[in-house]
């Protein structure tokens, strides 16, 4: 089975830098993703790491590291519509479901 | 990216009815997946639908309360059947256009009474 962690909340500024964090524990890893989701809306794709590093895109970047089972998603210059929900979902080798962490809900403030 | 429309967006049902959602893709995709997200949770994985064959089901559900078609390569149906107030839930389609890639469609909102 898998076990997907992630912060329940957070809260951060405008303009900020907020880092969320995932760990994971799998049988076999192949590829994590991380979605926003906006309240009353679909996820919306955001990343996905299968090596270890940081991939950047933009205002956003994920960090992983496999031997830590370990990912975190940074968001820069923080604006207010990025109060969202934030989902780390973690593939498992041989499969292409995901499984879902809970979530962590992050508000921008002014 | 893909555009993945679902019918319909909402519904309110009374129980012990059927409700039948539908999930096309403007782009032929292998892989078709049906998630539910109830009030204030994530997202939970119901089955991959897979086309010309039965639905690959994960624990907890199964293909009688939760039937799934998938006649061709762009769409997919689910139906939530003999429906129970703890139906009530958010219904996402989600496809993998690449390794790299899985989206979601909008979403059905099902109520249940």
């Amino acid at each position: 089975g898998q076990n997907i962690d992630q912060p329940t909340e957070m809260t951060a500024t405008e303009g900020a830098i907020v880092q969320i964090n995932c760990t994971y524990q799998t049988s076999g890893f192949n590829g994590l993703f991380w979605y926003q989701q906006h309240a009353g809306e679909a996820p919306t794709f955001l990343s996905y790491n299968v090596l270890d590093g940081l991939e950047e895109k933009g205002r956003f970047s994920s960090f992983l590291s496999r031997s830590k089972g370990y990912s975190y998603l940074l968001l820069k210059e923080l604006q207010m519509k990025d109060s969202a929900s934030y989902l780390c979902a973690v593939r498992a080798a041989g499969y292409s479901t995901l499984t879902f962490g809970k979530g962590t809900m992050l508000l921008v403030s002014p | 990216s893909a555009v993945i429309s679902q019918k319909p967006s909402r519904d309110i049902c009374q129980r012990g009815t059927s409700l039948t959602i539908q999930c096309q893709v403007d782009s032929q995709v292998t892989m078709m997946f049906w998630y539910r997200q109830q009030p204030g949770q994530s997202l939970t994985l119901i089955a991959t639908a897979n086309q010309g064959s039965e639905a690959t089901y994960e624990s907890g559900f199964v293909i009688d309360k939760f039937p799934i078609s998938r006649p061709n390569l762009t769409f997919s149906t689910l139906t939530v059947s003999n429906m129970s107030p703890e139906d009530s839930s958010i219904y996402l389609c989600s496809v993998e256009l690449s390794f790299e890639t899985q989206y979601f469609g909008p979403g059905t909102r099902l109520l249940v009474l």
